[in-house]
């Protein structure tokens, strides 16, 4: 089982400004960048936001980008708007169990 | 459009089973896995398993094999997932997404979510 690490757990940061959340994997994942990333909002389900590691999912605005590949990804945020403070999470989906990082919780400064 | 419609909440004692089901919209039912994913109170995502609608194959997490039932009706376009000998750790949001079969990818639409409470 592949375990997923993010960094921080939790991210405080002014509206408008840029914020860069991690996710590390316990083993490289493959050329492919099976790796996404979701938004949560409370009471709500998962949102998907990236996929293949640097996709966006359709209607995902262009602030949102994705990068890394091997065992190090991450999710930028270019500026911040009030509706993108959410908890975040990474998960691969190399093979399964597709595993989940812990999340980032994305809060206003 | 495409969604996912689950059942409403459910409140259980523990030892009992609960089914939550999941009916699809918008799109061909045989061509996704269903996946189940659970989120406790305060917690983050665990992954549950998958059914095949298009095979009726299963895959389930470690944890919940021998507890968990996961199975789909294609007539309908309904997957259902049953956990039985139900804790108090059991208490959590149950979402089921989907996954195209063709290829591994991620899960692009996803349920309401479904509460389960585990309560004597």
């Amino acid at each position: 089982e592949i375990v997923m690490t993010q960094s921080p757990a939790t991210l405080s940061v002014s509206p408008g400004e840029r914020a860069t959340l991690s996710c590390r994997a316990s083993q490289s994942l493959d050329s492919s960048l099976p790796l996404a990333w979701y938004q949560q909002k409370p009471g709500q389900a998962p949102r998907l936001l990236i996929y293949a590691a640097s996709t966006r999912a359709t209607g995902v605005p262009a602030r949102f980008s994705g990068r890394g590949s091997g065992t190090e990804f991450t999710l930028t945020i270019s500026s911040l708007q009030s509706e993108d403070f959410a908890t975040y999470y990474c998960q691969h989906y190399y093979f399964w169990p597709y595993t989940f990082g812990q999340g980032t919780k994305l809060e206003i400064k | 459009q495409v969604q996912l419609v689950q059942s409403g909440a459910e409140v259980k004692k523990p030892g009992a089973s609960v089914r939550v089901s999941c009916k699809a919209s918008g799109y061909t039912f045989s061509g996704y896995y269903i996946h189940w994913v659970r989120q406790a109170p305060g917690q983050g995502l665990e992954w549950m398993g998958w059914v095949n609608p298009n095979t009726a194959g299963t895959n389930y997490a470690q944890r919940f094999r021998g507890r968990v039932t996961m199975i789909s009706d294609t007539t309908i376009s309904t997957a259902y997932m049953e956990l039985s000998r139900l804790r108090f750790d059991d208490t959590a949001v149950y979402f089921c997404t989907r996954e195209v079969h063709d290829q591994p990818s991620a899960f692009d639409i996803w349920g309401q979510g479904t509460m389960v409470t585990v309560s004597s």
